[in-house]
């Protein structure tokens, strides 16, 4: 069965530079959602769209902003880079209401040095 | 959102049956009860939901008392592939569109 890609899985970045983040969805499932997990931390919801338009906002910094596609792909963009970005990114996907299992993909591990 | 508290931590041994309790006294009358699991490095996977009274798949079963103030994950005869870190969350469905993961329980299974 079709599972939730990411890439890229890993990226190395430096201090203030730019990172994007794509997120593909499983086919016909209307909502993404966008977590950061730290180093021994708990999964942080970041933000959320639901049929294209953004739904929730969680502990996401200014710095970021995540938008869904036509082809209900998300990117989640990363700017002026600080060190404790440091994480893994994890989208997930649901399909339609009342089901709403969320879906994880294998997340992609930043590391800003 | 619903706030949820877990046992930080929990060891077990292979073959017992683990049990995993989470309270969550503020529980709204739409809010769904679930259970996620997690392996170092990948993404949550769900185990179980349940509104309330018992749900049974074939991996869990949840517990859930008449009040709903908590919810019981049951493991049956948990193997060293089960340590893991366990999330209970709670809200309408998954908390709706905005799904907030409390601090999990660690569960260590030794041989």
């Amino acid at each position: 069965a079709a599972g939730v890609i990411q890439s890229p899985r890993h990226l190395i970045k430096e201090k203030r530079e730019t990172a994007t983040l794509k997120c593909y969805p499983i086919p016909r499932h209307d909502t993404v959602y966008w977590y950061q997990q730290g180093p021994g931390q708990d999964p942080q919801f970041l933000i959320s769209f639901y049929e294209k338009m953004q739904s929730d906002k969680g502990s996401i910094p200014d710095r970021f902003s995540a938008q869904q596609f036509s082809d209900y792909h998300s990117e989640l963009n990363m700017s002026s880079l600080e060190l404790g970005d440091s994480a893994l990114y994890f989208c997930a996907s649901s399909p339609p209401s009342p089901v709403t299992e969320q879906f994880f993909g294998p997340g992609t591990r930043l590391t800003v040095l | 959102l619903a706030k949820t508290t877990q046992p930080i931590s929990m060891d077990s041994y292979e073959g017992q049956e683990v049990n995993i309790t989470c309270s969550h006294n503020n529980i709204a009358t739409n809010d769904y009860i679930t259970w996620y699991q997690q392996f170092p490095s990948q993404g949550p996977r769900f185990i179980i939901q349940g509104y309330k009274t018992k749900v049974t798949n074939e991996v869990a079963s949840l517990f859930i008392p008449a009040d709903r103030k908590s919810s019981t994950l049951s493991l049956p005869r948990v193997s060293l592939s089960d340590t893991a870190v366990y999330y209970c969350l709670v809200g309408l469905y998954t908390g709706g569109f905005k799904t907030i993961f409390g601090a999990g329980t660690r569960l260590f299974v030794k041989a």
